[in-house]
């Protein structure tokens, strides 16, 4: 079963508010990735990380920036909090196994903006 | 650009009967890698099976099992003796090989009844 953990798991928070939601895996991953799932809809990449000191946007423009600085850690930064950003939010990590890439899931941030 | 079509976005079931969930993708590369994912409600997504494009022999994993046709882009998910814990989100997930972002369709959701 795969270690990664996102925290909170739920938040509800007014407009305006700076959030950081936190993702950490155990896994030794150096990728990792984040995505905007709104409920029942598919998945949208909004940034990914290739390893420590790298992050990327992703395919779905956001307001949101990440940073990477340890391996295990990539959090999720709103600097100001938008009704606009209520969403799901998941974290993924991945990392070759022979000539396989696998992603592995967290169990994803409920984010409500009031 | 990399596509991923999921074109039922629900579909129901009766308990111990089987069920296929279909997904189409396009792409120009030879090389790939395909994934179906699994989100139960409000729980962690995980992976459910997964298939590289150079074998011909379909992957099967218990009850999983896909029918990958390369030259029609085809990468259907069947399901047999459905269980009421199969009720979830399916997603298909596309990968280039050697690269680093997953493209997913739009889901469909599964609703397997007793």
């Amino acid at each position: 079963e795969a270690d990664i953990y996102q925290t909170p798991r739920y938040l509800v928070i007014g407009t305006g508010k700076k959030i950081t939601l936190e993702c950490s895996q155990t896994m030794g991953h150096d990728k990792m990735y984040w995505y905007q799932q709104d409920p029942g809809m598919e998945l949208h990449l909004i940034h990914y990380s290739y390893g420590v000191n790298s992050t990327e946007k992703g395919d779905l423009s956001s307001e949101s920036t990440v940073s990477r600085i340890r391996t295990e850690h990539f959090p999720l930064t709103l600097e100001s909090a938008r009704p606009s950003h209520t969403s799901q939010y998941l974290c993924a990590s991945s990392a070759a196994s022979g000539s396989w890439e696998t992603q592995y899931f967290g169990p994803g941030t409920r984010l409500l903006v009031l | 650009a990399q596509t991923v079509t999921q074109s039922q976005p629900e579909m129901s079931v009766q308990e111990a009967e089987t069920v296929t969930l279909s997904c189409t993708y396009d792409t120009s590369e030879n090389n790939y890698y395909l994934f179906w994912y699994k989100q139960p409600p409000s729980r962690q997504m995980i992976l459910v099976i997964r298939q590289e494009a150079y074998k011909q022999q379909n992957a099967t994993e218990n009850r999983f099992s896909v029918n990958f046709q390369k030259a029609a882009k085809s990468f259907s998910l069947k399901i047999s003796d459905s269980q009421l814990g199969d009720t979830a989100m399916y997603f298909c997930a596309f990968m280039k090989y050697n690269f680093n972002k997953f493209y997913f369709g739009s889901g469909t959701k599964l609703n397997v009844k007793p």
